[in-house]
């Protein structure tokens, strides 16, 4: 099946600590994008990249970090500096030239 | 840069009734307005898009209008039924490959048997 896949669906990260949220495609999109989703509210962009060992900060890159070492990949770490974590993480991808966004099921991040 | 308002919040319907969900934009640049529904729990699934060359679309039951002018498009859901009981969320991008899309606050359309 051709699709994003993102794991874990939940995690739960202690005071301090940095987590790793995974996102996965087979779509051979070039483009991929990390979203946070709140209760009540729309979808912001945290990073996007369009290309491989390339990313863009999205609006609310603070207290995140990601990497682009392969087509298929674009994990997004949660860093320590992100006071406010718990949220909804949804991982996206679009092909060249191609503004239709495809989503994964969401990874929900919860703070002990 | 873009701003997207969406409105209503809240839509509860009848079943067989029709549902209309409206967003508007405020970059005259943006010319791709895709509509999410986003089940709960899970990620966003398409369900239909429209281009600024185009005024109105339809998929069976679903349909799109686009009002460049006024810069307003619409969600048009006629016949609901309970399992189009979601979030429903517009978006507005310039048309270029790669840039990401920025998103109203979403409508929770309720509809009920």
């Amino acid at each position: 099946d051709g699709g994003i896949t993102q794991s874990p669906k939940y995690l739960f990260r202690k005071e301090g600590q940095n987590v790793t949220l995974s996102c996965e495609q087979n779509l051979n999109h070039d483009a991929m994008y990390w979203y946070r989703q709140d209760p009540g509210q729309g979808l912001r962009l945290i990073y996007y990249s369009q290309i491989v060992n390339d990313f863009q900060k999205g609006d609310i890159a603070e207290g995140y970090s990601v990497s682009r070492e392969k087509k298929e990949s674009f994990p997004l770490t949660v860093t320590s500096a992100q006071k406010n974590p718990t949220a909804f993480y949804l991982c996206a991808s679009s092909s060249t030239g191609q503004e239709t966004q495809y989503f994964g099921p969401g990874t929900r991040l919860l703070v002990l | 840069g873009e701003n997207v308002e969406q409105h209503p919040s809240t839509l509860s319907v009848q079943e067989g009734d029709s549902a209309v969900i409206k967003c508007t934009y405020s970059d005259s640049a943006s010319n791709y307005f895709p509509w999410y529904k986003q089940e709960l729990g899970k990620g966003p699934q398409l369900i239909i898009d429209i281009r600024s060359n185009v005024g109105e679309k339809k998929d069976q039951r679903i349909a799109v209008t686009l009002n460049k002018t006024a810069k307003h498009f619409s969600l048009h859901i006629t016949e609901t039924q309970p399992e189009d009981s979601a979030v429903y969320f517009c978006a507005a991008t310039p048309n270029q490959a790669g840039t990401a899309l920025i998103f109203g606050k979403g409508t929770t359309l309720s509809v009920s048997s």
